[in-house]
């Protein structure tokens, strides 16, 4: 079983819809949550990251994470052609320094 | 804020040959690390810098991989005798650990190896 396991898609949505994208992870020492953006052949770009349980909000994007059920979700409102990306699912333990990510998720936003 | 820079972007070898790559991070950071992502994976850790000093190395660093990073500053992967297998695209991130960021490690774009 992979650390942090999430669905490689591909998602494809039309331009303005809610995207629901989700993450599980297995071990429940880790404490950082993090979603990472990442374009065709680009390094990867942070969006957001929270800290144990709760929702972060910023512009169209939520973050959650529920560590009862170690599931981590990230939601895009209005989503728009320029969101067409893989995103990552990542963590790391307090005062760690090696993030793991998921395999990623591919969203194509079609106008 | 210019952001972690990496040399060169891409790299085309012929299997055996040596291959060097080089890392700029955030210059206040004082982390630095480095990752390998293959197609349709997740980045996967290699080996953490603080300062000058390598504190972390990742299994999947064989022998025939060395990092460094002289001056705490920008930091070389080398990676020796190439195989098939190491080409990927290979991934710096830099953070630090003061500051409002709790150690958030951003990344560069990424130097794409091809072996031959």
């Amino acid at each position: 079983q992979k650390e942090v396991e999430q669905d490689p898609g591909p998602l494809s949505v039309p331009e303005g819809a809610i995207v629901s994208l989700n993450c599980t992870y297995s071990n429940s020492a880790f404490q950082y949550f993090m979603w990472y953006r990442q374009y065709s052949r680009k390094g990867p770009e942070l969006l957001m990251y929270t800290y144990s349980s709760g929702n972060k909000e910023d512009g169209r994007f939520t973050a959650q994470v529920d560590k009862s059920s170690k599931y981590i979700s990230l939601f895009i409102r209005d989503s728009q052609p320029s969101d067409s990306a893989t995103y990552l699912c990542a963590h790391r333990k307090d005062g760690g320094f090696k993030t793991i990510f998921g395999a990623g998720t591919r969203l194509f936003v079609k106008a | 804020d210019t952001g972690v820079s990496q040399d060169p972007r891409h790299k085309i070898t012929k299997r055996g040959q040596n291959v060097t790559f080089r890392c700029d991070p955030i210059s206040e950071h004082n982390r630095l690390y480095w990752y390998r992502q293959t197609l349709g994976q997740g980045p996967e850790f290699l080996t953490y810098f603080q300062n000058e000093a390598q504190l972390e190395k990742s299994r999947l660093l064989s022998d025939r991989f060395s990092a460094e990073r002289p001056k705490g500053s920008f930091s070389t992967l080398e990676i020796q005798r190439t195989e098939q297998g190491d080409s990927a695209m290979y991934l710096c991130a830099s953070s630090s650990n003061r500051g409002p960021s709790t150690d958030t490690q951003y990344f560069g774009p990424g130097t794409r190896l091809t072996v031959l």
